[in-house]
Parts: C-alpha cells; sequence; structure tokens
C-alpha cells in the first residue's frame, strides 16, 4: 500500500464546476505539498502546508492532521485548471529533506 | 520561475552507452534532487544532495551515480543505460529543508534507451 494514496485518480468536468482532490497518508508528517503538473510535463508547487487551510486564488488547500488528510479544492473551474495534480508529503520518520509522492489526479475540465 | 534548467531535454541512446543529464540552477539552492517519472508511479527520488560533494541515495538509484562539484550545478549519470531507464526525469532545488519549503522543477528531459 502507498504511504500517499490521492483519490480520484481520473476526474472530469464541466467548466465552473467545484473540484475536489483528496490525499490520505499513513506517515506522520511534517508538512504536505499539493504540486500541478501541466500537459507538457512542467511541474509546479500550489501549495506547502502543515496546518489549517490556504487559500491561493481559486485555489483552496486544506490539511487534517489527526485524520492524515488533505483536499485540494478548485471552485469556479476552468480549461485551463486541466492537469495532474499530485499530492507530497514531508514524512517525519526520514528527516526533512525528502518527499513521498502519490501518483496523481488526473483533472480534465470541459467547456 | 526559479532559475533551473535541465539538458539535454530530450534524448535517445542505446543500451549500453552512458548518459550524463545536467541539472543548472541560478538560486544557489543548497538542496537540489532527481527525480523519475513513470505511468504508474508518483515521481520517485534517485539521488539527492544537500551540498557541494554531498550527496545521497533516494529509493531508486541502482544503475545511477551522481555528481556535485558546484553548487549550481548536479549532474545524473546512467554508466550504462537500460531499457528500463527509460523515464521522464527531474531535477529540483529547495533552500531549506522540505519541512519548511517548497521544491523548484526543472522542465524535465525524456530519455529513451532502446
Amino acid at each position: 500500500k502507498n504511504e500517499v494514496e490521492q483519490s480520484p485518480q481520473n476526474l472530469t468536468a464541466q467548466e465552473g464546476e467545484f473540484i475536489t482532490i483528496n490525499c490520505s497518508y499513513s506517515v506522520g508528517i511534517s508538512a504536505l505539498h499539493w504540486l500541478q503538473q501541466h500537459p507538457g510535463g512542467g511541474i509546479v508547487s500550489l501549495f506547502m502546508l502543515s496546518s489549517g487551510k490556504k487559500k491561493h486564488g481559486r485555489l483552496i488547500a486544506t490539511i487534517n492532521i489527526q485524520e492524515k488528510h488533505s483536499s485540494l479544492h478548485i471552485t469556479a473551474s476552468h480549461p485551463r485548471d486541466s492537469a495532474v495534480y499530485i499530492c507530497a508529503v514531508t514524512p517525519l520518520r526520514v528527516g526533512t529533506d525528502k518527499l513521498i509522492f502519490g501518483t496523481g489526479t488526473r483533472l480534465q475540465v470541459f467547456p | 520561475d526559479a532559475g533551473i534548467t535541465q539538458s539535454p531535454r530530450h534524448k535517445v541512446t542505446e543500451t549500453g552507452t552512458p548518459v550524463t543529464l545536467r541539472c543548472h540552477q541560478t538560486e544557489n539552492h543548497r538542496y537540489m534532487y532527481w527525480y523519475r517519472q513513470d505511468p504508474g508511479h508518483g515521481l520517485r527520488l534517485i539521488h539527492y544532495s544537500y551540498g557541494v560533494k554531498d550527496t545521497d541515495k533516494g529509493e531508486v538509484s541502482d544503475g545511477y551515480s551522481v555528481s556535485r562539484s558546484k553548487t549550481e550545478d548536479f549532474l545524473l549519470t546512467l554508466e550504462s543505460a537500460t531499457s528500463s531507464q527509460t523515464s521522464v526525469y527531474f531535477c529540483a532545488i529547495t533552500s531549506s529543508p522540505l519541512s519548511t519549503d517548497t521544491q523548484y522543477f526543472g522542465p524535465g528531459t525524456r530519455l529513451t534507451v532502446l
């Protein structure tokens, strides 16, 4: 079983819909990261959080440390949001210089 | 965008040949990482560096070696490429431990080993 699990694996939506992507992890962590990878490959860091909630534009990331769960929300989705969203954690057990990645959620938003 | 480049961006090579991929940064960040990305797998760490001449293995280091003789350059070498090393390779950098800082990724190198 992977230490970082994402759901769903694939997601399609109509433009304007509210999107939720989930990430569950099984290890103690010091931080959780959300990344975005567009077709063509470039990977961009969206959020790093260790508690609570962060918001950037139409993107909101939340984390519940007790439940070992994080969600990434996209409000008013747009076709340009189509990408793979990757969750990663900084585990406590191996120090703070490595990440464990989920396999990603592929999102397609249709006009 | 963080100043991080990878070269080459695409490479096709034959089994048994040596291959070196270069990651170059202009940010003076301490930590540098090499990952590979394959369908069905998350990004997997090959090797990382926490300073000049200081490197360590990741989870998939077999068949790979690295060198970091300058802060700005981190080289990944496949001594004798195999078809299982066909992948997309990403370099990443960060200035602080990953509990307090995010990683910045290079554009990737697509390597095909025939």
